[in-house]
């Protein structure tokens, strides 16, 4: 079955404990990216990748690290979390086409709670 | 920069009512515009797309068409039903600036019985 897969699905931590949370995808998608659902304020984008070792800022990457080194995975790092980077978080992957990406398929989500 | 606006929401309809939700954008280039539905406790998946100027994407009984002279792609469904209910958003890939996804707030969508 093709799927984004997200983990944790829930977590709760601490100011400053340094965090991952991991994205795999099946469907050998070169495209990958982060986005941060906030009440009122939609989805916004932290970080894309293009393909291995191609990666690019959003327009919310302030707090926020990640890596690609492998075409299915794209973890989201928070090196030293604030409780303003409490929210719910998607990562999504697609194929490139002119000019942009295709549909995206998202993950079920990452609630985070840093208190 | 480019964006994206959507009528804020909720939405209360009743079932089989006509539902319309207002999308407008800003953007330079060509984006492509999509709706992707998010279901209560789940992911968004893609309800529809349009990738050129008077596309129109269609998908489950919604519809929505891409107007470049009013910068709009408005989702719309003849009848609704219960099993509707969900969160709505519009979003913009592929304008100049390439590879980032703008979506819009999000409208919720509530259908009584």
């Amino acid at each position: 079955e093709a799927q984004v897969t997200q983990n944790p699905r829930y977590l709760i931590t601490v100011t400053g404990k340094k965090l991952t949370v991991t994205c795999s995808q099946n469907m050998n998608h070169e495209y990958m990216s982060w986005y941060r659902q906030d009440p009122g304020l939609g989805l916004r984008q932290i970080y894309y990748s293009m393909n291995v070792e191609v990666t690019d800022k959003g327009d919310v990457p302030e707090g926020y690290k990640v890596s690609r080194k492998e075409k299915r995975n794209f973890p989201l790092i928070l090196e030293s979390p604030s409780p303003n980077q409490t929210s719910l978080y998607f990562c999504a992957s697609s194929i490139p086409i002119t000019g942009g990406h295709g549909e995206l398929f998202f993950g079920e989500g990452s609630r985070l709670t840093v208190l | 920069g480019n964006s994206v606006t959507q009528m804020e929401g909720p939405v209360t309809l009743s079932e089989e009512a006509f539902l319309t939700i207002n999308c407008t954008y800003t953007a330079t280039g060509y984006p492509s515009l999509f709706w992707y539905v998010q279901y209560p406790g789940e992911g968004l998946q893609l309800l529809l797309k349009a990738t050129k100027a008077d596309d129109k994407g269609s998908n489950k009984g919604f519809e929505a068409t891409y107007r470049k002279e009013t910068t709009s792609f408005h989702l719309e469904k003849g009848s609704v039903q219960v099993s509707d209910s969900a969160v709505y958003f519009c979003a913009l890939s592929g304008a100049t600036g390439g590879f980032k996804t703008i979506f819009g707030a999000g409208t919720r969508l509530f259908v009584k019985a």
